[in-house]
């Protein structure tokens, strides 16, 4: 079974300053991984994806995630947090596999905020 | 694109009313939707996969007589929530997913609130 493991619940970092969200993930084969984000009383917004090519994988909003396959992490990072990137962020992984189902399992979330 | 449209955002309703959410995707057709619960301050919990005209599978624990999950077309699915009790209150969230190596695109929630 897979699983994401998301060991901080909350990130502080003033804002301009670099950031860095953590995700280690444990799945059978190769992983689909995902970052989103969630502000208050929304849904999830995708963020970005490494599915295979490059490790550094870029996504929205200046976000970008660097897949190590070794550490089996997917760490978030932006490299001048902004105190709008305050929000709920959700990693999450599925097996590359077919018929796989596409499910996904999500990290707990940690919640990040950017203080002025 | 990839824009997923789920209504209503807010339900407030008595005990024992059944309460129907909608989650459409808007501009692309998907393949497969989720339902999910999601508790405060914890993440999201898979209540179901739904596919378009076949039986919706849930996961373990989830009732399906009590979540009634209806797949009516490629950009349409409903959850009901069927005799709703206070102990049914959350948020309700739904995407779609719309083919292999494409991430699933997620509407904004429902809030259910069972007095």
């Amino acid at each position: 079974a897979q699983s994401v493991a998301q060991p901080e619940d909350q990130v502080n970092v003033a804002e301009g300053n670099p950031l860095t969200v953590k995700c280690t993930y444990s799945v059978s084969g190769n992983p689909y991984l995902f970052w989103y984000v969630q502000y208050p009383n929304r849904g999830l917004q995708f963020l970005l994806k490494y599915i295979t090519g490059d490790n550094l994988v870029k996504g929205s909003y200046g976000f970008e995630a660097e897949f190590n396959k070794s550490q089996t992490s997917f760490h978030l990072k932006k490299p001048s947090a902004l105190v709008s990137d305050s929000a709920l962020y959700f990693c999450a992984v599925r097996p590359l596999i077919t018929g796989g189902g596409n499910k996904l399992t999500f990290g707990t979330g940690t919640q990040l905020k950017v203080e002025l | 694109g990839a824009v997923v449209s789920q209504h209503p955002s807010w339900v407030i309703c008595k005990s024992g009313t059944s309460v129907k959410i909608e989650c459409r995707s808007l501009d692309f057709q998907a393949t497969t939707m989720f339902w999910y619960r999601q508790f405060p301050k914890q993440s999201l919990m898979l209540m179901a996969t739904s596919n378009e005209g076949s039986k919706a599978t849930y996961e373990q624990g989830v009732e399906k007589d009590k979540f009634l999950i209806n797949h009516a077309s490629l950009t349409l699915s409903t959850l009901t929530v069927t005799s709703a009790h206070p102990e049914d209150s959350s948020f309700y969230i739904c995407s779609a997913h719309r083919g292999e190596g494409q991430p699933q695109h997620f509407g904004d929630g429902t809030r259910l609130s069972i007095l």
